[in-house]
Parts: C-alpha cells; sequence; structure tokens
C-alpha cells in the first residue's frame, strides 16, 4: 500500500495566518491527491482535487499543489471557520489517506 | 437537496453481524461508483470497500476482506454494507460516500466529492 505522511500532525495558528500542510507519498503519485477537510462531528468535506483543482464551493483560499511525492495544502488567510482536521488521500493505488493535521486556534 | 444518508448502525456482539444501508437523494446513484469509508472514534480515516457503477467490480480492504460485502440497488437509488465475524476494531462510524471523477487528455482522478452523515458501528465484546 502507498502510505501518506502529513505533517505537522497538529499545528496552531491565528486568524489571519498563513498555514501550510504537507503530505509525502510512500512512493511517486504523480498529481492523484486529494484534500479533505474535517469539523468535529462532521462528514469529510472535498477541497482539493487532483492536487490542484479547487472542489466547486470551496472558499479561494485554499489551495493545493505539488507532485511526484511532495503535496501541500495551503490556507492563504486562516479564517475561524478553518479550524478543524485536514485529511489528504491519494487515488493512484487502493486509496489510502493521511493522518490528518489538526488546525488549532491559538 | 443531494444527499447520502446512512441507517443500519448499532450495538453489536464480537462475531456478530450488522447491514448497513445509505439511500440517496436528489441525485441518481447509478452513474457513481460508490465506496464506504470508517473513521474509530478519536482516529482518522480508513478506507472500507468499493464497488463499481453496475456492480459488477468490487474492492475489500485487507481488514475486512472476506467478511464485509458491498452491493448496491440502482432501482432503489440505495448502496449496502454487510458486515459478518464482526470485531472491536470494526467499531467505527461509517461512511457512505460518492466518487467523481475528472478526465483529462492520458488522465483520470477520481475523489470523493459527497459523503453521507454516517453511522455508528459499535461492537463489543
Amino acid at each position: 500500500d502507498i502510505q501518506m505522511t502529513q505533517s505537522p500532525s497538529s499545528l496552531s495558528a491565528s486568524v489571519g495566518d498563513r498555514v501550510t500542510i504537507t503530505c509525502r507519498a510512500s512512493q511517486t503519485i504523480t498529481n492523484y491527491v486529494n484534500w479533505y477537510q474535517q469539523k468535529p462531528g462532521k462528514a469529510p468535506k472535498l477541497l482539493i482535487y487532483a492536487a490542484s483543482n479547487l472542489q466547486s464551493g470551496v472558499a479561494s483560499r485554499f489551495s493545493g499543489t505539488g507532485s511526484g511525492t511532495v503535496f501541500t495544502l495551503t490556507i492563504s488567510s486562516l479564517q475561524a471557520e478553518d479550524f478543524a482536521t485536514y485529511y489528504c488521500q491519494q487515488s493512484y493505488g487502493d486509496p489510502t489517506f493521511g493522518q490528518g493535521t489538526k488546525v488549532e486556534i491559538k | 437537496e443531494v444527499q447520502l444518508v446512512e441507517s443500519g448502525g448499532g450495538l453489536v456482539q464480537v462475531g456478530g453481524s450488522l447491514r448497513l444501508s445509505c439511500s440517496a437523494s436528489g441525485f441518481s446513484l447509478d452513474s457513481f461508483a460508490m465506496h464506504w469509508v470508517r473513521q474509530a472514534p478519536g482516529k482518522g480515516l480508513q478506507y472500507v470497500s468499493a464497488i463499481s457503477i453496475n456492480g459488477g467490480s468490487t474492492y475489500y480492504a485487507d481488514s475486512v476482506k472476506g467478511r464485509f460485502t458491498i452491493s448496491r440497488d440502482n432501482s432503489k437509488n440505495a448502496l449496502y454494507l454487510q458486515m459478518t465475524s464482526l470485531r472491536a476494531e470494526d467499531t467505527a462510524v461509517y461512511y457512505c460516500v460518492k466518487e467523481s471523477i475528472l478526465v483529462v487528455p492520458a488522465a483520470s482522478y477520481w475523489y470523493f466529492d459527497l459523503w453521507g452523515r454516517g453511522t455508528l458501528v459499535t461492537v463489543s465484546s
């Protein structure tokens, strides 16, 4: 199985901060990466697909980049509603998720 | 409203069985591959199973292979997960998930664009 390793596992940030989450794949997966946001008690929500495509209805402060084995999700200016856990997921092979990155209020 | 609604979760003893259902509304399931993803309490997301549009092809994670069976009834706009020989480690919220695909020259990318609210399965000893 392809392993997806996210870093950091958690971070504290303030409203307005620029936040970057990294996901590393155990082998090259070109750009077969998706990103999801999950708030407590809620289902995950798709943010980015195919590494850099913004899902319809998702705020433009979210962006994704990367190719090969290293991928990033960036929130350009953190808003109160963005405090959540974020997961990467690869769709190159049998699907696997990263372990999650919890974004907390500083 | 476009949504997926799971049902059938509950408390079951180790070794028992349970059947989860997922009902789609606002769209027709028969154009999409469907999946189940689970999340143990306080843990991350774990992929469980997939089924093709016509039900002819299925996939299972190693952890559930031989114990879980995914199926669908497109005439009822429904997805199912039959779970047998349940273990304590199967305790989780189970999400029904719709797949979408982006097709570009020389590649196609699939992703999970609609999730149900989930149904909790608790396996106790």
